[in-house]
């Protein structure tokens, strides 16, 4: 399966600013997911990453608020733009790997972001 | 959109006890279903899915999940848990022909007393 290294891994930032997440994945992949943990609550999805479109973004996320690239089959970045501290939570980028049987998805380190 | 349930948010249990998570999901069709473990300070890993054929399925670790149709179910057993089970544990639902995405459910944070 596929290895994702995140970066990156945590970081404090001040409100009203941008954080720029980058996931880079080891083999090319068509599908990549961008996630948001929140404090002591499950996984949501933000939006899903093709190569060479613009992202599909879920309900209540905005290209606004979460401007996603995608310029290449192994690489997107996922911006948290003008942060408050509602923003504070673990986002994770996932890519699909496989096919069946080994079909699956893997996961990133995710990237623990505090917003002060 | 499909939506997944876990019912119990918080679980403890002593060394040896058996554990079973709960998993409930809503969508009619063919669905692809998978349980990922967290443990603390660490990624998600991947116990265990189910695509088709056997619904006992067999993952990591000594667990297993069964898959009942009828009840919308995929539930997570252990015969026997450990102090190093003490994890959060994620049902998830791809459901087919509704996108290539995931759906977990709210998570279930096991503690495993020694």
């Amino acid at each position: 399966s596929a290895v994702i290294s995140q970066k990156p891994s945590r970081d404090i930032c001040q409100r009203g600013t941008s954080l720029t997440i980058q996931c880079q994945v080891d083999s090319q992949v068509t599908m990549m997911f961008w996630y948001r943990q929140q404090p002591g609550q499950s996984l949501t999805l933000i939006a899903t990453a093709n190569q060479g479109s613009e992202a599909t973004y879920e309900s209540g996320f905005v290209i606004d608020k979460f401007p996603i690239s995608r310029p290449n089959l192994t690489f997107s970045t996922l911006t948290v733009s003008n942060m408050s501290p509602e923003d504070s939570s673990i986002y994770l980028c996932s890519v699909e790997v496989g096919t069946f049987p080994l079909w699956g998805y893997t996961f990133g380190s995710g990237t623990r972001l505090t917003v002060v | 959109a499909q939506s997944v349930s876990q019912h119990n948010h918080h679980v403890i249990l002593s060394e040896a006890a058996s554990l079973e998570l709960g998993c409930n999901y809503s969508y009619g069709g063919t669905v692809n279903l998978f349980w990922y473990v967290q443990y603390p300070g660490q990624h998600l890993q991947l116990l265990l899915k189910y695509f088709s054929g056997d619904p006992l399925v067999k993952g990591i670790k000594g667990f297993e999940a069964e898959f009942i149709k009828s009840k919308f179910s995929f539930n997570l057993r252990k015969p026997s848990v450990q102090w190093s089970d003490t994890a959060e544990y994620f049902c998830a639902v791809n459901a087919e022909n509704a996108g290539n995405m995931l759906t977990f459910g709210g998570g279930t944070r096991l503690m495993v007393k020694p």
